[in-house]
């Protein structure tokens, strides 16, 4: 069975503060790894990764991919009250099917 | 360009009824996924079309099926309500054969709750 596991499930910080989402996954099937943002609506892509420790990178938000650990790591930097947000992962497999983990719900505060 | 639409955007319903859930993908995409989303289980897969032929199915029960209609329109239905039900229901729309999922547009969801 396909399985993605983000951790940790919340998570409160200041604004200013760097954060470190984590994500984990079964090797089964692994066609990329990609991370959305959800706010109160549809989730929005951020980033596709495919290939073992080449760093994707848009503003504050980066990511990286580890194959060899199955993992990958979003990071937010200078975090700002805008980036508070549900942050998915999700594996695709052969066949484009996409298959999620619970989310880390992330609170920003002034 | 329209974005992916579905109705109604909000839905209260009781135990043992049934519902359809309806989704218009942006124009000129052909596949609709079709995904369950749950404080406790995240973002799950339900099923996919594409040229009205259900391309893909995810671990759910028979309860919950789904067509495509000859414009890409797609509609969910969920018979047989239970509590757990209650959820954001998430469609998404690619252009089809070959797209891959990150090129999938999400609409904002329908929020059902089963009382």
């Amino acid at each position: 069975e396909d399985k993605v596991v983000q951790s940790p499930l919340s998570l409160v910080v200041h604004e200013g503060d760097t954060v470190t989402l984590n994500c984990s996954y079964e090797v089964t099937n692994f066609r990329s790894l990609l991370w959305y943002k959800q706010e109160k609506k549809a989730p929005t892509f951020l980033f596709m990764l495919t290939s073992s420790g080449i760093e994707k990178k848009s503003g504050r938000l980066s990511s990286i991919l580890d194959k060899k650990e199955l993992f990958s790591i979003l990071n937010i930097t200078a975090t700002q009250t805008g980036d508070s947000a549900v942050y998915l992962c999700g594996k695709e497999t052969s066949g484009s099917r996409l298959t999620f983990g619970e989310g880390t719900q992330l609170t920003v505060n002034p | 360009k329209a974005g992916v639409t579905q109705t109604p955007r909000y839905l209260i319903k009781t135990r043992g009824q049934q519902v359809t859930l309806s989704c218009s993908p942006i124009s000129g995409h052909r596949s609709v996924s079709w995904y369950q989303q749950t404080p406790g289980q995240g973002l799950q897969f339900l099923f996919e079309y594409f040229s009205e032929t259900q391309r893909n199915k995810g671990n759910f029960p028979g309860r919950f099926s789904g067509r495509q209609f000859s414009n890409s329109r797609s509609e969910m239905n969920v018979s047989t309500l239970e509590l757990g039900d209650s959820a954001l229901y998430l469609c998404a729309s690619s252009l089809g054969s070959g797209t891959r999922v990150y090129e999938q547009y999400f609409g904002p969801g329908t929020r059902l709750t089963v009382t």
